[in-house]
């Protein structure tokens, strides 16, 4: 069964770093990329970016570039997405998902909540 | 980036009638050396992550029940569910991966029952 188990709700203060995680089983997690997407309180859904856990080339939407980055380590099938300098506009829930064939997102991770409060 | 559009951003409709969300995207998702609308649909149940409903335009995901249908070609593009169900209350967003530069959302469209 393909899962993808994220990391848990995460309460950090504004100028805070962050790391959260999604592990991905039940499939060859090289052969597929991971996107991650936003959704702020009460709104849509907005991709961020997304990485080839094969060789770790990342690609981001223009809207954050620079804001946060997006790794892996294959070796344990996890990707990651991080922040240097958190700021509240940063509260949101984060998902994580798998991209089949670099088209059709097809499974989600049960999401982070982020909380960035002072 | 593409820009997708739906609309309604909110739709009511009673039990058993036919409910229909429109997506629109600011350029063409047929890639034409495979004749293929890259263009997925969603469904997001509160508190839940988003759920594949749709992909290549009109190919149901496995599972989904068959009163959900995807239609449209080019830019235009739509979600029609046929006989609308108590569960199917939701967000639905449109998705597209064309460019694999940035896989845009719609804004989402939010059905209730009337």
């Amino acid at each position: 069964e393909v899962q993808l188990v994220q990391s848990g709700a995460e309460v950090k203060k504004p100028g805070e770093s962050l790391r959260i995680s999604c592990k991905g089983s039940g499939y060859s997690f090289t052969s597929y990329w991971i996107s991650w997407v936003r959704q702020m309180p009460g709104k849509g859904l907005e991709w961020m970016g997304r990485i080839d856990p094969s060789d770790s080339y990342t690609n981001y939407s223009p809207s954050f570039q620079g804001h946060v980055t997006i790794s892996a380590d294959k070796s344990i099938s996890t990707a990651y997405l991080q922040w240097s300098s958190l700021k509240a506009s940063d509260t949101a829930m984060y998902y994580c998902a798998r991209l089949e064939m670099a088209t059709i997102t097809d499974y989600w991770g049960q999401g982070t909540l982020v909380t960035v409060s002072s | 980036d593409i820009v997708m559009t739906q609309s309604p951003d909110s739709l009511a409709v009673s039990l058993g009638e036919r409910a229909t969300i429109n997506c629109k995207s600011s350029q063409s998702v047929l890639y034409s050396s495979n004749n293929k609308n890259y263009l997925a649909w969603y469904q997001q149940k509160p508190g839940q992550p988003p759920k594949l409903l749709i992909y290549w335009a009109s190919t149901r995901e496995s599972g989904v029940p068959d009163r959900f249908s995807g239609s449209g070609s080019g830019t235009d593009f739509t979600l029609t569910i046929s006989s609308l169900q108590a569960e199917d209350v939701a967000v639905y967003y449109c998705q597209q991966y064309y460019s694999t530069l940035s896989y845009t959302f719609g804004q989402g469209t939010k059905l209730e029952i009337k």
